[in-house]
């Protein structure tokens, strides 16, 4: 059973950084793309990067990019993203999602909450 | 960026009803066209892939069509289960881009 269990969501201030991880599970990691979807509080879904199966390829929604760092441990089943330079406005749940061969999010986690405030 | 245009973005109708959600898309994005049903306080959960096919375990009365840019989700025969918000998704190219969501009531 495929199984993705994001943690690392809090409480931050602006300006602040935080990392939020995905424990993979059920399937072999290492021949997926990986994904970071966002959804604020009471808003819809936003795409916020994604990471090839073996790392070497990256992509990042506009307004992350430059403080956002997407990764993966193979060895680790294990996916990440870095968030620094916090600011209100990357307040949401963060799911973590796997993609099929043609960019398709099946798989979601549970998400993990992120808060930016003062 | 491509635009996701949704509609509508709200609507109620009663069981047994036939319900379509329309996706509009700001330019061609080929196949590469999702589907995804969220309820409150839950992940999405995917529906239905490459604008028309159903993921396994997904109920038949879901089904996608369309082509260019003009998708559509239908669902045949609504049940009381299905209250949730829908959304499309293109991962045609970057940044992918989702719909703004359609939240269906049951009446």
């Amino acid at each position: 059973e495929v199984q993705l269990v994001e943690s690392g969501g809090a409480l931050v201030q602006p300006g602040g950084s935080l990392r939020l991880s995905c424990a993979a599970s059920g399937f072999s990691f290492n021949s997926y793309w990986m994904n970071w979807v966002r959804q604020a509080p009471g808003k819809g879904l936003e795409w916020v990067a994604n990471i090839k199966s073996d790392g070497s390829e990256k992509n990042y929604v506009d307004s992350v990019k430059g403080r956002f760092t997407i990764s993966r441990d193979n060895a680790k089943n294990s996916l990440s993203l870095q968030m620094n330079s916090l600011r209100a406005e990357d307040t949401a749940v963060y799911y973590c999602t796997r993609l099929l061969n043609n960019g398709y999010p099946d798989y979601w986690g549970q998400g993990t909450l992120v808060t930016v405030s003062s | 960026d491509i635009q996701m245009t949704q509609s509508p973005s709200s609507l109620s109708a009663s069981v047994g009803d036939r319900v379509t959600i329309t996706c509009r898309t700001s330019q061609g994005i080929r196949n590469d066209l999702g589907w995804y049903q969220q309820k409150p306080g839950k992940a999405p959960k995917r529906l239905i892939f490459a604008v028309s096919s159903l993921q396994s375990g997904v109920p038949s009365r879901f089904s996608g069509s369309g082509s260019g840019t003009e998708f559509t989700l239908t669902i045949s025969s609504l049940q009381p289960e299905d209250s949730a918000t829908y959304y499309c998704l293109q991962h045609y190219t970057y940044p992918y881009t989702f719909g703004q969501g359609t939240k269906l009531e049951i009446k």
